[in-house]
């Protein structure tokens, strides 16, 4: 089974603090996408990538930006936390066509 | 532009009673359409997927949705509920990425 593991299950930051998200897959997918979960929203997607070094902003990537280095690891990265980022943040990466595989997801809380 | 909407944010049903749970897409052309489960604490976790194979499809858990062109829906529904179902259910259409539903939490009574 495709795995999708991200690092942190909680965290906790400042206002104003560099914050990185990391997410890592073990199949070769060229997919990965970052989105947040908000109740009574759903998710939104915020970037996601095709390829190695590729990004694209998705519906709300005002904020956040990404880094893929390497096709297994795909990095969401809050410059400057707010508080309007406290959130659940979900990982996803997949072949194309096919369903999407999600990490557990990391729910930062910004104080 | 693709999009879905699920229609009521929380769905209650006793155990053994029939589920229904309803997603309207709004697509130009046939869409891609998911729907996929999250159990509290958890990720999402796939449960059936229509690719235009076949217009009613099943999914794990006993779950099935069916894909109506003239009514542009793909509700997901379940013949009897148990209590282990209880969780968000989240539709979602494949655009350049997949775009979600706002989701339906169900509730299983006794």
């Amino acid at each position: 089974d495709v795995k999708v593991t991200q690092s942190s299950r909680y965290l906790v930051k400042r206002t104003g603090e560099k914050v990185f998200l990391e997410c890592v897959q073990d199949m070769d997918h060229e997919n990965m996408f970052w989105y947040r979960q908000d109740p009574g929203l759903g998710l939104r997607l915020i970037y996601f990538s095709y390829d190695v070094k590729m990004k694209e902003k998705g519906d709300i990537p005002e904020g956040y930006s990404v880094s893929r280095e390497k096709k297994e690891r795909f990095s969401l990265i809050l410059e400057s936390a707010s508080t309007n980022q406290t959130s659940m943040y979900l990982c996803a990466s997949s072949f194309p066509e096919y369903g999407y595989t999600f990490g557990s997801g990391t729910r930062l809380t910004v104080v | 532009a693709q999009s879905v909407t699920q229609l009521g944010s929380h769905v209650s049903v006793s155990e053994g009673a029939l589920v229904l749970l309803r997603c309207n897409y709004s697509s130009s052309v046939p869409p891609y359409l998911f729907w996929y489960v999250q159990y509290p604490n958890q990720g999402l976790q796939l449960l059936l997927k229509y690719t235009s194979a076949a217009t009613l499809v099943k999914g794990i858990n006993g779950f099935e949705a069916e894909f109506k062109k003239s009514e542009t829906s793909f509700h997901l529904t379940k013949p009897s509920a148990h209590m282990s179902d209880a969780a968000e259910y989240f539709c979602a259409v494949n655009r350049r990425a997949l775009t979600f539903g706002s989701g339906t939490r169900l509730q299983v009574q006794p």
